[in-house]
């Protein structure tokens, strides 16, 4: 069993729509979660954090952490095609674990 | 803040040769930088964990005489690729821990491209 787990997708939805990007962890004594981004050809770029129970908005982005669930996701309100992209989850225990990624496609 | 530099961003260079990445965080001390190889459309695979003035720890399967890491202090690691073979060629990226221990989150690097002909 992976310790971060992520659905690959692809995840497409059209503009303007909220896509809903879903991770799972197995770790319990997990206690800080990412989301980062990745372009095609690109880097990760960190676009959100989360470390307690509920939900943490940040513009557009809005992370949701259930501990009992042990369930992370991120939504995406108004979705633009330059949100089309690979999304990242990780989540920290005894190290830094990455999910392999969901691809986000958003649809003129 | 939070940025982390990673040079060069692009390689090519013939086989046999060896190539030295450099990875910088700029704006605050890293004492752990991790090094990730990822194949084009594959997800990130950690290649190995660098800790500033200890030996790197390398995950199963890479070997630490064809990659050698080097974190002489709190804001520079490299990568050196010894005797690069086209098997090689990838994207190599970098990443910088906060401080503050391993709840903090990892800032990566731009990446390098390398191709090895």
């Amino acid at each position: 069993q992976k310790e971060v787990e992520q659905n690959s997708g692809p995840l497409s939805v059209p503009e303007g729509a909220i896509a809903s990007l879903n991770c799972t962890y197995s770790d319990r004594g997990s206690q800080s979660f990412f989301w980062y981004r990745q372009y095609s050809g690109k880097s990760p770029e960190l676009i959100m954090f989360i470390y307690s129970n509920g939900d943490k908005e940040d513009g557009r982005f809005t992370a949701q952490l259930n501990k009992a669930s042990q369930y992370v996701s991120l939504l995406i309100r108004d979705s633009q095609p330059s949100d089309s992209a690979t999304y990242l989850c990780a989540a920290t225990g005894n190290q830094f674990y990455f999910g392999t990624g969901t691809s986000l496609t958003v649809i003129p | 803040g939070a940025v982390v530099s990673q040079h060069p961003s692009r390689v090519i260079c013939k086989s046999g040769t060896s190539v030295k990445i450099e990875c910088r965080s700029l704006d605050f001390q890293a004492t752990t930088m991790f090094w990730y190889r990822q194949f084009p459309k594959q997800s990130l695979m950690l290649m190995a964990t660098s800790n500033e003035g200890s030996k790197a720890t390398y995950e199963q399967g890479v070997e630490k005489d064809k990659f050698l890491i080097n974190h002489a202090s709190l804001t520079l690691s490299t990568l050196t690729v010894t005797s690069a073979h086209p098997e090689d060629s990838s994207f190599y990226i970098c990443s910088a821990r906060a401080p503050g221990g391993w709840n903090q989150p990892q800032h990566f690097g731009d990446g390098t491209r390398l191709s090895i002909l």
